[in-house]
């Protein structure tokens, strides 16, 4: 099976614009999270989706927003870029009945200026 | 909530040494899994080890081993006999059980550096 792809892996965007990435499950997963890496903050969990529905949600600002495709694709949106959204954004999918055991992509490196 | 901590920030060790990670969790939920992942520069991470809360066996995978212990909640991991390929962040992770475990709460990590 292909493994998790996320795409662009490397993104350079300027202050006040706005993003979206993009991430593929394995096939036959359902359940796709995302996560945020910054030196600073470590990884973060930013929100879950399951079969389309947003199942959890980590402590983020409303710019950032996902959604998911009935073919279990994600997206994740930041509006509004600031300087400090400048990380690497790692998505992770997971089978339906093991949803803790996490397959993570190879991520989207974002930069802000 | 849960959280983890690992307090090694920075280990450095020469090839062929055995090094341990310390990871400490929190958690309130009776059910809940154990991770470790390797970091390597390229930035994906690497799935190591899986342990379940119900589970306190420790076990070895090849120059992998680790030590659960749910009395002091900590879940510690060693590598034997290090090689420099080992060298990377490894992160520490927590995750609850459904319908919470696509949400993990990982450690800050610790960098390991072998040297050869």
């Amino acid at each position: 099976k292909a493994g998790v792809t996320q795409t662009p892996r490397y993104l350079i965007k300027t202050r006040g614009q706005q993003v979206t990435l993009s991430c593929s499950p394995i096939s036959g997963h359902r359940s796709v999270s995302w996560y945020q890496q910054t030196p600073g903050q470590g990884l973060q969990f930013l929100f879950e989706y399951f079969s389309e529905t947003q199942r959890n949600k980590g402590n983020f600002p409303g710019r950032f927003s996902g959604r998911q495709f009935s073919n279990s694709r994600s997206e994740m949106n930041v509006s509004t870029l600031e300087l400090g959204d400048s990380a690497l954004y790692l998505c992770a999918s997971s089978p339906d009945n093991k949803p803790y055991e996490q397959y993570f992509g190879p991520g989207t490196r974002l930069t802000v200026t | 909530a849960q959280k983890v901590t690992q307090a090694q920030t920075e280990i450095s060790v020469v090839e062929k040494e055995d090094v341990t990670l310390d990871c400490v969790y929190e958690t309130r939920d009776t059910t809940y899994y154990l991770f470790w992942y390797k970091q390597p520069p390229s930035g994906e991470l690497v799935f190591l080890i899986r342990r379940n809360s119900f589970d306190e066996q420790n076990e070895i995978s090849g120059r992998y081993s680790w030590n659960f212990q749910k009395s002091t909640s900590s879940f510690n991991f060693t590598i034997t006999a290090s090689q420099v390929v080992d060298s990377a962040v490894y992160f520490c992770a927590l995750s609850e059980k459904s319908p919470n475990a696509g949400k993990s709460t990982f450690g800050d990590g610790t960098t390991l550096t072998v040297k050869p």
